[in-house]
């Protein structure tokens, strides 16, 4: 079981820009989720693809987009970046047994 | 919609106490539950979780939960507590006609002190 990877780590961008950020999850698991998590706070539910498609959403605006890959690989992005983007973003994939296995973020600063 | 509350944002105990985190939650549906910790600058580890069968549910690291329905709650549990158990603990719900969509407690802060 290789886990899940997000990348990068930590980014810095300017409002208004755009920004990627990137999860590999576990082979097998068809479903990932992305949640955000402001400081002090709990993760707050973005959105969620199976087999490449979206099949939910939390209360986020239409500039927060994602993708699902075939090799499992998926990616979350934001246009328009606001001050109050900055968090915690975490990918978690689903396992079988229940439960999601999370990577440990990529922590976006806007400034 | 379920929610989840954590009734305790911060929870300081002595080492080798015992500590219990407290979470209710409120769903229209039957649920499943989990128990996840962060740890400083890391993402979330699942510690346990009850998905059907015994109410009481152990998992990882010697801590266990127990699953109240008509109390609509799930508290977690360790009887002695270690340094090492500092981190933030989240609780969190799913319902089991979409079990994959998790929703998760504002989270206790649990610190251990010497």
């Amino acid at each position: 079981e290789t886990g899940v990877t997000q990348s990068p780590t930590h980014l810095i961008k300017t409002r208004g820009q755009q920004v990627t950020l990137r999860c590999s999850s576990q082979s097998g698991h068809n479903t990932v989720s992305w949640y955000q998590q402001a400081l002090g706070q709990g993760p707050q539910f973005i959105f969620q693809y199976y087999r490449e498609e979206e099949n939910g959403r939390g209360n986020f605006p239409p500039r927060f987009s994602g993708l699902q890959f075939p090799n499992y690989s998926s990616e979350l992005n934001v246009n328009a970046l606001e001050l109050d983007d900055s968090a915690l973003y975490l990918c978690a994939s689903l396992s079988q047994t229940g439960g999601y296995t999370f990577g440990s973020g990529t922590r976006l600063t806007v400034v | 919609a379920q929610s989840v509350t954590q009734l305790d944002s911060q929870v300081p105990v002595f080492e080798e106490a015992p500590v219990e985190l407290r979470c209710n939650y409120s769903s229209s549906v039957s649920v499943y539950l989990f128990w996840y910790v962060q740890y400083p600058n890391q993402g979330l580890q699942l510690l346990l979780k009850y998905l059907s069968g015994s109410t009481l549910v152990k998992g990882i690291n010697g801590f266990e939960a127990e699953f109240n329905k008509s109390q609509t709650s799930f508290h977690l549990r360790k009887p002695s507590v270690h340094i090492s158990d500092t981190a933030e603990y989240f609780c969190a719900v799913s319902e089991k006609t979409s079990y994959d969509k998790v929703i998760f407690g504002p989270g206790t802060s649990l610190s251990v002190i010497p």
